[in-house]
């Protein structure tokens, strides 16, 4: 299996308040995404990157931004949560751009 | 536009019974790849296949099976004789010829015992 470990697991933060989730992957792999995933969406795309300080906005990107300092980390900030936000977030990695993805095991996220 | 449609929403059947799970997809691409994804209930995403539009030739990995069909646009997925624990969110996803990612909503198998 990938090495990928998302943090935090679980988070309940309030409305207004700054959040940032961590991915951290072991694999050296080029592409890092971000999902959000809701019920009746399946996943829908939040940011990813390419490369170290190579990034893109995905479908559902406004509320969010990323940064990619270093190969193995790929940060998402909220800057000011809202409850529209809670869900649940997929770091996913991959190797080469037609690959399959490696997904890390998921934070959950309310914003209350 | 492209786009993936997993008209099942929810299937339920009991064990040992086959299930097909189908999968349609729209693209303007002629190379293109198709992917399924397992979500079982402890929440984690697993790779199952990936196919690519060359490659119409079915694949069987034990009791999964996998139907490619280019003229009418599906990739659908067989389980043989199901087992409880094949009880899951399956999601079909398609990669155009830019690397996107387009995911279908899923469907939910639940297998009874």
């Amino acid at each position: 299996d990938a090495g990928i470990t998302q943090s935090p697991r679980h988070k309940v933060t309030e409305t207004g308040t700054p959040v940032t989730l961590r991915c951290h992957q072991t694999e050296n792999h080029r592409y890092m995404y971000w999902y959000r995933q809701d019920p009746g969406h399946g996943l829908r795309l939040i940011h990813y990157s390419y490369g170290v300080k190579d990034t893109d906005k995905g479908e559902v990107s406004d509320g969010y931004s990323v940064s990619r300092s270093k190969t193995e980390d790929f940060l998402l900030t909220l800057e000011s949560a809202t409850s529209s936000q809670t869900s649940v977030y997929f770091c996913a990695t991959q190797g080469l751009a037609n690959e399959k993805l490696f997904f890390g095991s998921g934070t959950q996220l309310s914003v209350l | 536009a492209q786009k993936v449609t997993q008209a099942q929403t929810e299937i339920s059947v009991v064990e040992k019974e086959d299930v097909t799970l189908d999968c349609v997809y729209e693209t303007r691409d002629t190379t293109y790849y198709l992917f399924w994804y397992k979500q079982p209930p402890s929440g984690e995403l697993v790779f199952l296949i990936r196919r690519n539009s060359f490659d119409e030739q079915n694949e069987i990995s034990g009791r999964y099976s996998w139907n490619f069909q280019k003229s009418t646009s599906s990739f659908n997925f067989t389980i043989t004789a199901s087992q409880v624990v094949d009880s899951a969110v399956y999601f079909c996803t398609h990669m155009d010829s830019n690397y996107q990612l387009i995911w279908g909503a899923g469907t939910k198998l639940i297998i009874k015992p």
